[in-house]
């Protein structure tokens, strides 16, 4: 079955301090992942892809296939970053481009 | 700010009756989604269109119903068969070709 696990609802963490987001899947072809954020009174956002293997606002973001895992990184964490973050697959093959999300993580990071 | 708009922002309705939510997309999208977002479990996906006049059920469909009669609009009605309405509902739409799907603001939805 295809699905995405975020392990922890809540990551709280002081300014400064490394965060690491967690995300397993599971799937057996060859997916996409993404991270999608969701700011306090903005809309659900497209944060990274892993295709992309970018930085973006210093999270990063590498896929492991033999752990099947797409954690999400950042090693210096600041206020502006706490938001909930999403994890989300899409299926390689398909008629469309389907997102499997994982249940979000809620990052708190305290002055 | 265009891209996708949701109305209302907030939605109150009484139990058993139907109740639609809007969607527009003014960027050229073939694709748009429906989903619903409760605490602790995600996004699950209700329906999605590829076309125009064409569209299939998400994971949890039953109790909602949805029409695609122009590119730009996909509204989602929601029926006095869903068990447990009360939820935020969010609209995306994705370009051809492209996993990115880009997300409205959402739209509260309260059924007492």
């Amino acid at each position: 079955a295809q699905r995405v696990t975020q392990p922890e609802k809540l990551l709280s963490v002081f300014k400064g301090a490394p965060v690491e987001l967690k995300c397993n899947y599971s799937y057996s072809g060859s997916p996409e992942l993404f991270w999608y954020v969701q700011y306090s009174r903005q809309r659900l956002q497209l944060l990274l892809r892993h295709i992309s293997r970018e930085s973006i606002k210093g999270f990063t973001a590498d896929l492991n296939k033999g752990e099947t895992s797409f954690h999400l990184k950042k090693p210096f964490a600041q206020e502006e970053d706490s938001a909930m973050y999403y994890c989300a697959l899409s299926p390689g093959s398909g008629g469309y481009n389907k997102l499997i999300f994982g249940a979000g993580t809620r990052l708190a990071v305290h002055p | 700010d265009g891209g996708i708009t949701q109305s209302p922002k907030y939605l109150f309705r009484k139990e058993g009756q139907n109740v639609t939510l809007s969607c527009e997309q003014n960027l050229n999208h073939d694709a748009m989604y429906w989903y619903r977002q409760d605490p602790g479990q995600g996004l699950r996906l209700i329906y999605y269109s590829q076309i125009v006049n064409d569209f299939q059920k998400g994971d949890i469909a039953e109790g909602y119903s949805v029409s695609r009669e122009k590119k730009e609009s996909f509204p989602l009605t929601v029926t006095s068969a869903q068990k447990n309405p009360t939820a935020f509902y969010l609209c995306a739409s994705s370009p051809p070709g492209i996993k990115e799907q880009y997300f409205g603001p959402g739209t509260r939805l309260t059924v007492t």
